[in-house]
């Protein structure tokens, strides 16, 4: 079945390093891949997304890309800030279906 | 507009209680979900429901039950409670006109069931 591999976390960083959080995925066909954001109390939101495959998908300065060759789809950023603060989830929706399949979620931590 | 709501944010129940967990959304969405989250695991579909009066399986319905009575709310419910259903519960709401994806996130209810 489909499925979604992150890293395990928690992840601590400085403010202003570089971010990067591994997805990796099993799907059949050609899945749609997302990466949603949690802030602590609140619900998850959709951070980004990529339809198919070399697709970059981007906001508030997070990307990633849509690997194919790899069944990647790694979270990146260049200068993280505390307020990135959060529990990151990778996700997919394998190709025409209705259901999402979520990775297990990788808490960041941004320090002064 | 306060988005999707959920009630209570945490609850502790005894083996065997039962209990309603309500969520409310004010944004005339049509999908209406419920997610559980587990230490280790992601999130995973309970149950769902596409239109006011309509509910359907997901991934792991059993022990759950729910209800849309009306558009606005979805009821989780569980009759017997088990320690195995202490776990973080999400509810989510979309529009009919927008992807799988597009989903809006309750900011969770936390349940421990000794």
């Amino acid at each position: 079945g489909d499925s979604v591999t992150q890293m395990e976390g928690p992840v601590t960083l400085s403010e202003e390093a570089f971010l990067t959080i591994n997805c990796t995925y099993t799907a059949t066909g050609y899945p749609s891949l997302f990466w949603y954001v949690q802030y602590p109390g609140e619900g998850l939101q959709l951070l980004l997304k990529a339809t198919k495959a070399d697709d970059k998908g981007s906001n508030k300065g997070f990307e990633a890309t849509y690997r194919k060759e790899t069944t990647s789809f790694h979270l990146e950023k260049g200068s993280v800030q505390v307020s990135d603060s959060a529990v990151y989830f990778c996700a997919l929706r394998a190709g025409g279906g209705n259901k999402l399949t979520f990775g297990t979620g990788t808490q960041l931590k941004v320090e002064l | 507009n306060a988005g999707v709501t959920q009630t209570p944010k945490f609850r502790v129940l005894k083996t065997g209680q039962s209990m309603t967990l309500l969520c409310a959304q004010d944004m005339n969405h049509e999908y209406m979900y419920w997610y559980r989250q587990d230490p280790g695991m992601g999130l995973r579909l309970i149950h769902y429901s596409v239109g006011e009066g309509t509910t359907a399986k997901g991934e792991v319905p059993d022990g759950y039950n729910v209800s849309r009575l009306k558009k606005q709310n979805f009821l989780l419910g569980l009759e017997s409670a088990a320690p195995s259903q202490t776990s973080v519960y999400f509810c989510a709401s979309r529009p009919d006109r927008d992807g799988q994806e597009t989903q809006y996130f309750g900011p969770g209810t936390r349940l421990l069931v000794l």
